[in-house]
């Protein structure tokens, strides 16, 4: 199985900051990397798909790059209401994967 | 508007049987791959299985392979997954989710829609 290793495990950072997290795939994923946000209570939310393609209705301040097996998420300016835990997932095997979360929250 | 909604949780006991579904409505149901995933308490997200739209092409992680299995009556829009042997690591919320992409006979693996998951407590 592919193995998806996110960092860091916890973040704080103001609003305003730039904040950014990254996945490591165990081996070459091409693409085919997600990212989630899931607030406390609730079902995950997709935010970028296929890497670096914002989901529709998702604010421009989130963005995603990479390929291979290395990736990079991004939230330009933190506000508030990003506060929450983020996910990437693979899907370059069909045994998707996800990272182990990355928990953010503001300092 | 989209809509999963997951039942069939409850507690059970190790060695026991649960079956689980999800009853989706606002899109055409056959023509979408779906998936459970769940989260154990305080943990990560984990895939379970994915079955596609036309039902032909399923999958599983290795840790319920044998165990579970993944099934749809797309006469009645409905997602199971019949779950047996059960562990106290298989305690969980289910959710399942449906693919972004419109692919009758594979799986694509982006998640669009959740559910907002059923309980599953696997203790004696």
């Amino acid at each position: 199985d592919i193995q998806m290793t996110q960092s860091p495990s916890s973040l704080s950072a103001s609003v305003g900051d730039r904040v950014t997290i990254t996945c490591q795939a165990s081996q070459d994923i091409r693409k085919y990397l997600n990212w989630y946000q899931q607030k406390p209570g609730k079902a995950p939310k997709l935010l970028i798909y296929d890497a670096s393609n914002l989901e529709t209705g998702v604010p421009s301040r989130f963005s995603g790059s990479g390929s291979g097996t290395d990736f990079t998420f991004t939230i330009s300016s933190l506000q508030p209401e990003d506060i929450a835990t983020y996910y990437c997932q693979q899907y370059d095997s069909l045994l998707y994967t996800f990272g182990q979360g990355t928990k953010l929250d503001i300092k | 508007e989209v809509q999963l909604l997951e039942s069939g949780g409850g507690l059970v006991q190790p060695g026991g049987s649960l079956r689980l579904s999800c009853a989706a409505s606002g899109f055409t149901f056959s023509n979408y791959a779906m998936s459970w995933v769940r989260q154990a308490p305080g943990k990560g997200l984990e895939w379970v299985s994915v079955i596609s739209g036309s039902g032909v092409s399923i999958y599983y992680a290795d840790t319920v392979k044998g165990r579970f299995t993944i099934s749809r009556d797309n006469s009645k829009n409905t997602l199971y997954l019949q779950m047996n042997s059960l562990r106290a690591e298989d305690t969980a919320l289910y959710y399942c989710a449906k693919d972004r992409d419109q692919v009758i006979a594979v799986a694509v693996g982006t998640f669009d829609y959740w559910g907002q998951g059923t309980l599953v407590t696997v203790s004696s």
